[in-house]
């Protein structure tokens, strides 16, 4: 079954450049959720969009901002990057908005800031 | 907005026995309580989940319970596998979009 496809799986960039994390959902999902986990963390939830509106945001600082396409595909873009901004980006997709409980991860983008 | 706290952080048993990783949650309208598996390097993987409606569900060697007074679930893996070794995370949602996770529950299975 297809799943959640996220590229770059790693990435390295350097202080102050930006970066651009795309995810592609589950043919069919409408629903896509943004989170970063940091090392031995657990993930944080930064920002979702539904039909392509932004649908809740959480701790998604303002130098990061991300959309929805057309084709419910996904990019966070992240500007002025910091060492802090290092961690594992995981993306995820649902059907419906709150209907349909539990969605599904992919497998994350490494992102370094050297 | 939710907390979700987590225990233990690290967790050994044997092959063959049992683990229990218990969370608590504060917010009481939190009503879809989902448990990750994550191995390293990948993303997490939804093994079970529970509606405040219920208060325990089985899959198999896996099982969750949900006491909604005490406002804590609990994950239950019965006959650990060495495949079974991995970071457990729980989590809360109200609306089913955002999730709350735990801190998570490092599980090692020693052969």
């Amino acid at each position: 079954a297809a799943g959640v496809i996220q590229s770059p799986r790693h990435l390295i960039k350097e202080k102050r450049e930006t970066a651009t994390l795309k995810c592609y959902p589950i043919p069919r999902h409408d629903t896509v959720y943004w989170y970063q986990q940091g090392p031995g963390q657990d993930p944080q939830f930064l920002i979702s969009f539904y039909e392509k509106m932004q649908s809740d945001k959480g701790s998604i600082p303002d130098r990061f901002s991300a959309q929805q396409f057309s084709d419910y595909h996904s990019e966070l873009n992240m500007s002025s990057l910091e060492l802090g901004d290092s961690a594992l980006y995981f993306c995820a997709s649902s059907l419906g908005r709150g209907r349909n409980y539990g969605y599904t991860f992919g497998s994350g983008t490494r992102l370094t800031v050297v | 907005g939710e907390n979700v706290e987590q225990h233990p952080s690290t967790l050994s048993v044997q092959e063959g026995d049992s683990a229990v990783i218990k969370c608590t949650y504060s917010d009481s309208a939190s009503n879809y309580f989902p448990w990750y598996k994550q191995e390293l390097g990948k993303g997490p993987q939804l093994i079970i989940d529970i509606r405040s409606n219920v208060g325990e569900k089985k899959d198999q060697r896996i099982a969750v319970t949900l006491n909604k007074t005490a406002k804590h679930f609990s994950l239950h893996i019965t006959e650990t596998q060495p495949e079974d070794s991995a970071v457990y995370f729980c989590a809360a949602s109200l609306t089913g979009n955002q999730f709350y996770f735990g801190t998570g529950t490092s599980l090692t299975v020693i052969p």
